[in-house]
């Protein structure tokens, strides 16, 4: 166990809808990560937050966007869904201390369906 | 842009047995991760490597780096049925991490 937990564990939704997933981080990290895992690829990186602001971003379209709250839980919003946008959604936390090479810490992540 | 290639993707052993996954990547970066992830789990982080010349170990597995040649490894030593799961090395790059495709390890008996 991580301590990252993400809700719901499972989504299924029609192509055009939008969607919100959840995120706790860790207690005590400060940064939080999002990644897209299709069927059999790798983690592809979405974006990261640090202290509340976006801090990096992978090459993923506007409608991918992203909330981080005060108490570091954090938010993917993905609007008007495509049958691609279909597979494991991970999102990751670590402590950013500055110096780099943080370890981060995965959910178990959100599957989520378009249909 | 930055690209990172595992081999080999499928990798079936002999329990008993060593071997080594290769993790290769395309440009400057002295942060290589390496994770496991169980069929239907999520990432689980296993080694972090942050200079030219890094080497960690855990168990029967020690990875290493080599920023020069931008090629990390990952070995197995005298495999076990429980380390069956797919390896996947990372490098971080400006806060975007890239990941490979993952070598999917089948340790027999």
């Amino acid at each position: 166990e991580t301590g990252v937990t993400q809700s719901p564990t499972h989504l299924i939704k029609t192509r055009g809808q939008q969607v919100t997933l959840r995120c706790s981080s860790q207690s005590g990290h400060n940064t939080v990560s999002w990644y897209q895992q299709a069927l059999g690829q790798g983690p592809q990186f979405i974006f990261q937050y640090y202290r509340e602001e976006e801090n990096g971003r992978g090459n993923f379209p506007p409608r991918f966007s992203g909330l981080q709250f005060p108490n570091y839980s954090s938010e993917l919003n993905v609007n008007a869904l495509e049958l691609d946008d279909s597979a494991l959604y991970l999102c990751a936390s670590s402590l950013d201390l500055g110096g780099g090479g943080e370890k981060l810490f995965f959910g178990s992540g959100t599957q989520l369906s378009v249909l | 842009e930055l690209k990172v290639e595992q081999n080999p993707l499928f990798l079936s052993m002999q329990e008993g047995k060593n071997y080594t996954i290769y993790c290769n990547y395309s440009t400057t970066s002295d942060r290589l991760y390496w994770y496991r992830q169980d069929p239907g789990k999520s990432l689980e982080s296993l080694f972090v490597l942050l200079s030219n010349g890094a080497v960690k170990q855990e168990g029967r597995l020690m990875a290493s780096l080599d920023t020069k040649a931008r090629l990390s490894t990952l070995h197995i030593t005298a495999a076990v049925h429980d380390l069956s799961a797919t390896y996947f090395c990372a490098v971080d790059m400006d806060n975007d991490m890239r990941f490979g495709a993952g070598t999917r390890l089948t340790v027999k008996p």
